[in-house]
């Protein structure tokens, strides 16, 4: 019964390579997120999408793509990896209330490690 | 942009002891959001708390808008309290992100 889940919870590669990480929420939320929590534990947005179309994208590289099949899942693709790509990655969901958006919900973060 | 800023960065204390952790910021605010992330590095949502007072247990907060600050108060500290504490913030109505501030790392010493 997980609120907000990501898979895979550890991801090692090598430079170069694609790689996707998968969030899924079953809160029946619109709008998702993807942050990115870097070696010094600061946590910053990356993307965020409602019901499936883009809101935000923080001038992130054009080598991350996220991609919405539905309202319930937020992907993220990531080509040619980069040492400085190794972070946590944290999906999180929220729904929208009379006064904006509500409290947002985290997954349990990727772990991305670039060799 | 915002600036979220947080105090102190680190604080030890002993099993038992009550800390007040500070939250900043430099604009008005749709959203404010106490987070923990404990030694695992799971974020576990603590209070959604733009405005007023809120209790849950040994934690309460305190958001007053009108003077860009929250507080965050742990009572009766246990040593599974340790980890960082985010206080998050949405700037306004449709921004549909949070900006985080840098972290208040809690070590309990037992």
């Amino acid at each position: 019964d997980t609120a907000v889940s990501q898979t895979p919870k550890y991801l090692v590669t090598q430079m170069g390579n694609d790689k996707s990480i998968k969030c899924e929420q079953n809160l029946g939320h619109d709008t998702m997120y993807w942050y990115k929590q870097d070696s010094k534990k600061f946590l910053k947005i990356m993307f965020s999408y409602n019901n499936k179309e883009l809101i935000i994208n923080e001038t992130v590289p054009n080598r991350f793509s996220p991609k919405s099949p539905d309202k319930a899942h937020l992907n993220l693709h990531i080509n040619s990896l980069e040492l400085g790509d190794s972070a946590v990655y944290f999906c999180a969901s929220s729904q929208e209330g009379a006064g904006g958006q509500e409290t947002q919900y985290f997954g349990p973060g990727t772990r991305l490690l670039v060799l | 942009g915002i600036q979220v800023e947080q105090s102190p960065p680190d604080l030890i204390l002993q099993e038992g002891a009550n800390s007040t952790l500070r939250c900043n910021f430099s604009d008005s605010v749709n959203n404010l959001q106490w987070f923990h992330q404990n030694p695992w590095g799971q974020l576990i949502n603590l209070f959604y708390i733009p405005s007023g007072t809120k209790q849950n247990g040994r934690l309460s907060a305190t958001t007053v808008a009108t003077e860009r600050y929250s507080l965050l108060y742990i009572s009766s500290s246990q040593t599974t309290d340790s980890g960082v504490y985010f206080c998050a913030v949405e700037l306004s109505q449709g921004a549909q992100k949070l900006v985080f501030g840098q972290g208040t790392r809690l070590t309990i010493n037992p």
